[in-house]
């Protein structure tokens, strides 16, 4: 079992839907990351969260600690959302790990 | 400032080849790491660096030689490419608990 899973691992919307990427692991962590790939390739940094929520626009984070789980979500969704959504946390020290990514699609 | 970036963008090898990826940042960041992504597959580390002068392994370190001999330079070797060094290499650096930040990344082929 992966220390990192993510759900689903493919998600088509419609555009203005509200879109929740799951992310679920089994160490204890000093934070979690989420993160953006286009289809370009490029990887950047949404969010890094240790306890709580975070809001940026229209992207929202939470993580539950004691329930080892964490959630983002998109609200009124658009096709520039369409990227692969990547869950990772970091235990300790400064190596993260990975989960394999969720790739949404969303439809005008 | 151009934050992260990476030389080169894509290269193909013949198997048994060598070849340096330069990774070169200007954020002044301690930590540097170096990346590979495959289909299917989450980011997997190969070797990191948490300063200068310093490296060590990562999850997939084998058939790769890593080197910080610049606070802003990471240079991740391949002494003698293989098939299944095919993949995707990104350099990522990251400043105390803060987020890292990803270079746009290098395609490598390897026939």
């Amino acid at each position: 079992k992966n220390e990192v899973e993510q759900s689903p691992q493919n998600l088509t919307a419609q555009e203005g839907e509200f879109i929740t990427i799951n992310c679920s692991y089994s160490v204890g962590i000093s934070a979690l990351h989420w993160l953006q790939q286009h289809p370009g390739g490029g990887i950047v940094s949404l969010f890094m969260l240790s306890s709580g929520k975070k809001k940026h626009g229209r992207l929202i984070a939470t993580i539950n600690i004691q329930e080892k789980h964490s959630s983002l979500h998109i609200t009124a969704s658009h096709p520039r959302d369409s990227a692969v959504y990547i869950c990772a946390v970091q235990a300790s020290g400064s190596r993260l790990t990975f989960g394999e990514g969720t790739q949404l699609t969303v439809n005008p | 400032n151009a934050g992260v970036t990476q030389t080169p963008k894509f290269r193909v090898l013949k198997t048994g080849q060598s070849m340096t990826l330069l990774c070169a940042q200007d954020m002044n960041h301690e930590y540097m790491y170096w990346y590979r992504q495959d289909p299917g597959m989450g980011l997997r580390l190969i070797h990191y660096s948490v300063g200068e002068g310093t490296t060590a392994k990562g999850e997939v370190p084998d058939g790769y030689n890593v080197s910080r001999l610049k606070k802003q330079n990471f240079l991740l070797g391949l002494e003698s490419a293989a098939p299944s060094q095919t993949s995707v290499y990104f350099c990522a650096t990251r400043q105390d608990y803060y987020e890292q930040y990803f270079g746009p990344g290098t395609r490598l082929t390897v026939t």
